[in-house]
């Protein structure tokens, strides 16, 4: 069955270091998106991707980045960690191509992500 | 004020009772979804509306686009039922904006 995986499930790092969070999908979606939750606050955006070579800002994209260089994959990188940034991380796929307002985003099962 | 407003932001019910939750929004939108979020973690989507009124089992979602307004009811509500029901509505692309969520709470 096709499905998105996340890993690490639960990772702890300090302050400064360089992380990076996987997610990959066997739904061949060309949307992905990486989103962070946080008590009082709905999931936000990070970081999206349409296609493979194309990643865009969400409303919370200081401090990561992303790639896309294949369709099934799109790490998220942390790249000096800072404490604000401790969080759960989910990553979701979808199958539009933009525009299309009907399609399911699948999530995967999150990251607990705690900096120290 | 955030653009998605669920309420209430708790609830606690018998088995068996009648649950509603809300959404409302203050822009337009294409389609509003609905998630659920397990103790867990996990989130799953339940369902996808751009007009009218869809029916899973005993869930039931509703939207009224003119009053920028969605429900969500759960029928004879089951202690599997407790999770958080979050509401997320999109804006043309795949972008989508999150409430908050409500924490449902179903006792036996």
């Amino acid at each position: 069955d096709a499905e998105i995986t996340q890993s690490p499930r639960h990772k702890i790092t300090e302050t400064g270091r360089q992380v990076t969070l996987a997610c990959h999908q066997t739904w061949n979606h060309n949307n992905m998106f990486w989103y962070r939750q946080d008590l009082g606050h709905g999931l936000r955006l990070i970081h999206y991707s349409y296609g493979v070579q194309d990643t865009n800002k969400g409303e919370v994209s200081d401090g990561y980045s992303v790639s896309r260089s294949n369709t099934e994959d799109l790490p998220l990188t942390l790249e000096s960690a800072a404490s604000s940034q401790t969080s759960v991380y989910f990553c979701a796929s979808s199958e539009s191509s933009g525009g299309t307002p009907g399609d399911t985003q699948y999530f995967g099962p999150g990251t607990r992500l705690t900096v120290l | 004020k955030n653009e998605v407003e669920q309420s209430p932001q708790n609830l606690t019910a018998q088995e068996g009772e009648f649950i509603t939750i809300n959404c409302s929004y203050s822009v337009g939108i294409s389609a509003l979804h609905w998630l659920q979020q397990h103790p867990g973690g996990g989130i799953v989507s339940l369902f996808m509306l751009s007009s009218g009124k869809k029916k899973h089992g005993r869930l039931i979602a509703t939207i009224n686009i003119q009053e920028k307004h969605s429900s969500l009811h759960i029928t004879a509500s089951h202690p599997r039922d407790s999770a958080v029901y979050i509401c997320a509505v999109k804006r043309g692309t795949d972008k989508l904006i999150f409430g908050t969520g409500t924490r449902l709470q179903v006792f036996p």
